[in-house]
């Protein structure tokens, strides 16, 4: 059974930095590639980051290039999210999803979702 | 970026009854060399991670019930419910693909009336 596993969030004050991590398994996690998408508090979702099955191309939306990092540890089978900077408008749940069902490269659509780490950015 | 735009934001049906969403692309998300649409559907229950209920614009996800359906070209994609059951209370999201960044519509809300 395919499941992803987020941690990590918490309160953390504007301008600080916390890394969020994502324990995969019941797949082969070198293969594939994956993504953070977020969901501000009653709010609709936003895709953050994607990282290619071996981690060499990265994508990133506007509202996080330059202050969120994406990366991958194959032999722990775990995905991060390296946030600094951060601001009230990064408050969200934060959901790591595999991304698409075929190997490789990212797809861009999301066929299995953890249950999500809310992170909470406020002074 | 691409803009999808959802109707109606709320949505109250009655038991057994269909139930219609429609979503619009700002721009074509039909890429012509291989005649796909690059749009997903999502379930969102209360609580829970959203849920992938078809992909390329039509094709239902393994286990999802055949009552959903997708269709659509181009810029503009509808999801059919066609009898719906009070397990179907949810939000829904369209998705693109079609290019970086990814982006989704802002959700219908689906009630029982």
């Amino acid at each position: 059974e395919v499941q992803v596993l987020e941690s990590g969030g918490g309160l953390v004050q504007p301008g600080g930095s916390l890394t969020l991590s994502c324990a995969a398994s019941g797949f082969t996690f070198s293969s594939y590639a994956m993504s953070w998408v977020r969901q501000a508090p009653g709010k609709g979702l936003e895709w953050v980051s994607a990282i290619t099955h071996n981690g060499e191309t990265i994508f990133y939306a506007d509202s996080v290039r330059g202050r969120f990092t994406i990366s991958r540890d194959n032999s722990k089978n775990t995905l991060y999210l390296q946030m600094n900077n951060l601001r009230a408008d990064d408050t969200a749940v934060y959901y790591c999803a595999k991304d698409g069902p075929l190997a490789g490269g990212s797809q861009g659509y999301f066929d299995y979702w953890g249950q999500g780490t809310l992170v909470t950015v406020s002074s | 970026d691409i803009v999808l735009t959802q109707s109606p934001d709320s949505l109250a049906v009655s038991l057994g009854e269909r139930a219609t969403i429609n979503c619009k692309s700002s721009q074509n998300i039909l890429y012509s060399s291989n005649n796909m649409n690059y749009l997903t559907w999502y379930q969102q229950k209360p609580g829970q991670p959203p849920k992938l209920l078809i992909y390329w614009a039509s094709t239902r996800e393994s286990g999802v019930p055949d009552r959903f359906s997708g269709s659509g070209s181009g810029t503009d994609f509808t999801l059919t419910i066609s009898s719906l059951q009070a397990e179907d209370v949810a939000v829904y999201y369209c998705q693109q693909y079609y290019n970086i960044p990814y982006t989704f519509g802002q959700g219908t809300k689906l009630e029982i009336k």
